[in-house]
């Protein structure tokens, strides 16, 4: 089945700085790779997904981009904000395995 | 908020007790998911249903039984559970099962196993 890979666990970042977080997996039929925020005590939301027909997406402050020759995909945050502090996930949804497989989660706080 | 409902939010069993996780959704979705959340790893799928249909069971232990009477209501019945079963226990939809589509999460329900 599909393997993936998040780095780092943990991360820590001034106000300001960017962020950026990275996941690797193993099935090279992999099409699409979603990006999900966990709050403390809150549920996971989708922040950003990329399809695998497409090297890089962004939405403001967060973009996506993703390297299929090498197999791994990144989520950059820039500026940060406190209120980025959260758990982040990677996913990646396999056809082969026909599910959605997420990362083990980084988490990341903005220090003021 | 996001239309997905999860009831109760908090639960403490003993290893001999019956109990039942809810989850309910007004997305008008057709695919619902129940996910397990353990500390420091990642969500793990235990169930997928698609269109009242159960598609994926991932090899869960027979102590947790699922039920989807239909696309807006999706039960988990837990029964003789183990202290490691201790988890956050997430429910999830979507429009379809396709897996390349947006999940919208319920805001869990924290299991303690004692």
């Amino acid at each position: 089945g599909e393997n993936v890979e998040q780095h780092p666990s943990t991360l820590s970042v001034q106000e300001g700085d960017s962020a950026v977080i990275k996941c690797t997996y193993s099935d090279s039929a992999s099409n699409y790779f979603p990006w999900y925020k966990q709050e403390l005590g809150k549920r996971p939301q989708l922040i950003i997904d990329i399809r695998s027909n497409v090297g890089e997406k962004k939405d403001q402050r967060i973009a996506v981009t993703l390297n299929k020759t090498a197999k791994h995909f990144s989520l950059h945050i820039t500026e940060t904000q406190p209120e980025d502090s959260a758990v982040y996930f990677c996913a990646v949804f396999s056809g082969s395995a026909r599910q959605l497989t997420f990362g083990s989660g980084t988490q990341l706080t903005v220090l003021p | 908020e996001t239309g997905v409902t999860q009831t109760p939010r908090h639960l403490v069993m003993g290893m001999t007790n019956k109990k039942s996780l809810k989850c309910e959704q007004h997305l008008g979705h057709n695919a619902m998911y129940w996910y397990k959340q353990s500390a420091k790893k990642p969500l793990e799928l235990m169930f997928v249903y698609n269109f009242k249909e159960q598609t994926e069971n991932n090899s869960v232990p027979s102590r947790f039984s699922p039920e989807c009477p239909n696309s807006s209501h999706l039960f988990l019945h837990l029964h003789t559970l183990q202290p490691e079963d201790s988890a956050l226990y997430l429910c999830a939809s979507s429009q379809e099962y396709r897996g390349s589509e947006k999940l919208f999460f319920g805001s869990g329900t924290q299991l303690s196993v004692l």
